[in-house]
């Protein structure tokens, strides 16, 4: 399994440009979430989903949007960047069961000039 | 979910116990505890849960109090590699579909030679 893989690694936006954070998995997990972390802070929840088709709002989804039409892929689009985002930005994903672990992407490093 | 307090930073020696201490005090019945850590910027790696009874794994073991209103990660032989950011998380895991990791601040732990 290559587990929970995200795509780019690195990207430099200018602002108002807009662009695709690509988030797949491969352990047929139900649950999957965007999070954002900016330097010398936790992680915050962006957007998180329970299955294809179902979606709902973290702690700081102003600005971004998300869509889960497969089981395995979980984009999160930036519509209008703005320096704001310029952020580290991890998806995760664990099965729906009680105690399942969660796992983590290698990020995304986001830079909006 | 319950928050948590953890110290911002810790420092132990190679080949020492690292004892990360996080209280919850608000903590419910229901709500289990969980250990995360992030090394250099990695995605967060899970390490460690319970509910009320002491648990050992293959990297650490977790202390919970009787009344439940603290714990404390052991690391039992730290190593250079141990060096990482550790979150202290509750979570109810009888929420259905409402799994989101709150993280806080951590504890920056640091392994000195």
């Amino acid at each position: 399994n290559a587990g929970v893989t995200q795509t780019p690694k690195f990207q430099v936006l200018k602002t108002g440009q807009s662009m695709t954070l690509q988030c797949a998995q491969d352990m047929n997990h139900e649950y999957m979430s965007w999070y954002r972390q900016d330097p010398g802070m936790g992680l915050r929840l962006i957007h998180y989903s329970v299955g294809a088709g179902i979606t709902d709002q973290g702690e700081v989804p102003n600005g971004y949007n998300v869509s889960r039409s497969t089981t395995e892929d979980f984009p999160l689009r930036l519509l209008s960047a703005a320096p704001s985002q310029t952020s580290v930005y991890f998806c995760a994903s664990r099965g729906y069961g009680y105690q399942e672990t969660q796992y983590f992407g290698p990020g995304t490093r986001l830079l909006v000039l | 979910d319950a928050k948590t307090t953890q110290p911002p930073s810790m420092d132990c020696a190679e080949g020492r116990a690292a004892n990360l201490p996080c209280n919850h005090s608000t903590i419910s019945g229901n709500e289990y505890v969980y250990w995360y850590r992030q090394i250099h910027s990695q995605g967060p790696q899970y390490i460690i849960h319970g509910l009320k009874n002491n648990e050992t794994n293959e990297m650490a073991s977790l202390i919970i109090t009787e009344d439940r209103k603290s714990s404390t990660l052991i690391l039992p032989h730290a190593t250079l590699r141990d060096t990482a950011v550790y979150y202290c998380i509750v979570r109810d895991d009888k929420k259905g579909g409402a799994q989101k990791l709150v993280f806080g601040q951590g504890t920056r732990l640091t392994i000195n030679p």
